[in-house]
């Protein structure tokens, strides 16, 4: 079975702190990656994905992510976080054109 | 476009009790996914529908679960008899298909006591 590890369980940085959240899959196909973001008490929004061309995907509010296929790796960054940042992030990753896995998430607080 | 809307926000309901959750997709989304989000599981997919067809239901923990989509703007999770356990929020989410991303009503926490 397919299985998305996201490596920190809860993340505390301060203002202007660079962030990188790890993320790993188990699956040696071909498959679309997303990275999604919940902020306290609100539904998961869709910060960027991955389906294919440049491994360096960059979507909203300055986050980027780089495909590694090789490490089967979809690590998220940031260079410099804001307090409006705290929130759940989920990496997903899906080999179809429907079934998403999701990653048990990390926490991720930004001290002002 | 008002996004994936979802009824109630909140429900809490007595063990034993029928529970059933609503979702309207965006319009013009071709599939609908029921997600259920707990601490202890994180996000795990129900069931998806594409053009109101269920797809897959093999994320239906059991026989009290069921779903429907009786048309391309509506569809409903029922619990019955609900138990403690299925507490926890209950996402829905729409899509316009095959590879695209998916759009997450803002959930139904549900309390069963």
């Amino acid at each position: 079975a397919q299985s998305v590890s996201q490596h920190n369980h809860h993340v505390i940085l301060s203002e202007a702190a660079s962030l990188e959240l790890g993320c790993n899959y188990s699956y040696g196909g071909t498959v679309n990656l997303f990275w999604y973001v919940q902020y306290p008490g609100q539904h998961l929004q869709l910060l960027l994905k991955y389906f294919s061309g440049d491994p360096l995907v960059k979507g909203i509010k300055g986050f980027e992510a780089e495909f590694i296929k090789s490490k089967f790796s979809f690590n998220l960054r940031k260079p410099s976080v804001q307090w409006s940042d705290t929130a759940e992030y989920f990496c997903a990753v899906s080999p179809n054109d429907y079934k998403l896995s999701f990653g048990a998430g990390t926490t991720v607080t930004v001290r002002a | 476009d008002a996004g994936v809307i979802q009824s109630p926000r909140h429900e809490v309901t007595e063990m034993g009790q029928e529970v059933t959750l609503r979702c309207k997709p965006i319009s013009g989304h071709n599939s609908l996914f029921w997600y259920r989000q707990t601490m202890m599981r994180g996000l795990e997919l129900l069931i998806y529908f594409n053009n109101n067809v269920p797809i897959d239901d093999s994320g239906m923990p059991e026989d009290r679960f069921s779903a429907k989509m009786p048309n391309a703007s509506f569809s409903t999770l029922k619990i019955q008899p609900s138990e403690p356990r299925d507490s926890a929020v209950y996402f829905c989410a729409s899509s316009l298909g095959p590879n695209s991303p998916l759009h997450f009503g803002n959930g139904t926490r549900l309390t069963v006591t």
